[in-house]
């Protein structure tokens, strides 16, 4: 029973084309997080919506945006990917609890390979 | 800002054999979680620990939330070769970020 569903599973782009990487949950979790990866190091924040209030980090680059039209439903939009951009994306969800103490899911990623 | 410092980085261990790691911080956490990687997959949570003090086992991981609220520990018995991967600590903060450690990478030799 996925829980976090990310698609597609890989997915190869041409340098500059853009490029659209989903996410969907079924856990009816109030957050929804994109973290990009790169190999061996630990997933690294790009931005989170709780609902559909969007928090951008301070150093994401403004080549990815994101738009989560719906509590199900995230995108991940990368405008002109560069060679530096491959890597692993990561969908996260979590109920969206105060206090520290909130258990964040996984999907299982998308890897990205930039040609 | 919070850090986690997780140890060792990597280890290398026969089939059979007993693995522990941990994962320190100078801050305090409400909440600590650890996570399984397997290459090519998204992190799995492998435990979650809610209490200071608390020591949770799911098969034949165990893991400890330290009582000061600022280290965990995860024990892995009898490691079997689907043990391998990349295993993270990570603390949730106030505003629904995590914390993550580096990472400890396993292998097995069967």
């Amino acid at each position: 029973d996925a829980m976090v569903i990310q698609n597609p599973r890989y997915q190869v782009t041409q340098f500059g084309k853009p490029v659209t990487l989903s996410c969907s949950q079924t856990l009816n979790h109030n957050v929804m997080y994109w973290y990009q990866q790169k190999s061996s190091q630990a997933p690294k924040l790009l931005f989170h919506y709780y609902d559909k209030d969007f928090n951008n980090e301070a150093d994401t680059p403004d080549n990815f945006q994101s738009r989560r039209p719906n509590t199900s439903f995230c995108f991940l939009d990368i405008r002109s990917p560069g060679l530096g951009d491959a890597a692993m994306y990561l969908c996260a969800t979590s109920r969206g609890l105060a206090g520290g103490t909130e258990t964040q899911y996984f999907g299982p990623g998308t890897r990205l390979l930039v040609l | 800002g919070q850090q986690l410092n997780q140890s060792p980085q990597s280890m290398f261990i026969q089939e059979g054999e007993d693995v522990s790691m941990n994962c320190t911080s100078s801050s305090i956490f409400n909440t600590w979680l650890w996570y399984k990687q397997d290459p090519g997959e998204g992190p799995v949570l492998l435990i979650a620990l809610y209490k200071a003090g608390e020591l949770t086992s799911n098969g034949r991981l165990t893991a400890q939330f330290g009582i000061t609220r600022k280290d965990s520990f995860l024990n892995i018995s009898a490691s079997i070769p689907s043990d391998v991967g990349i295993y993270f600590c990570a603390g949730p903060r106030s505003n629904y970020k995590l914390t993550f450690g580096k990472g400890t990478l396993l292998t097995v030799n069967p």
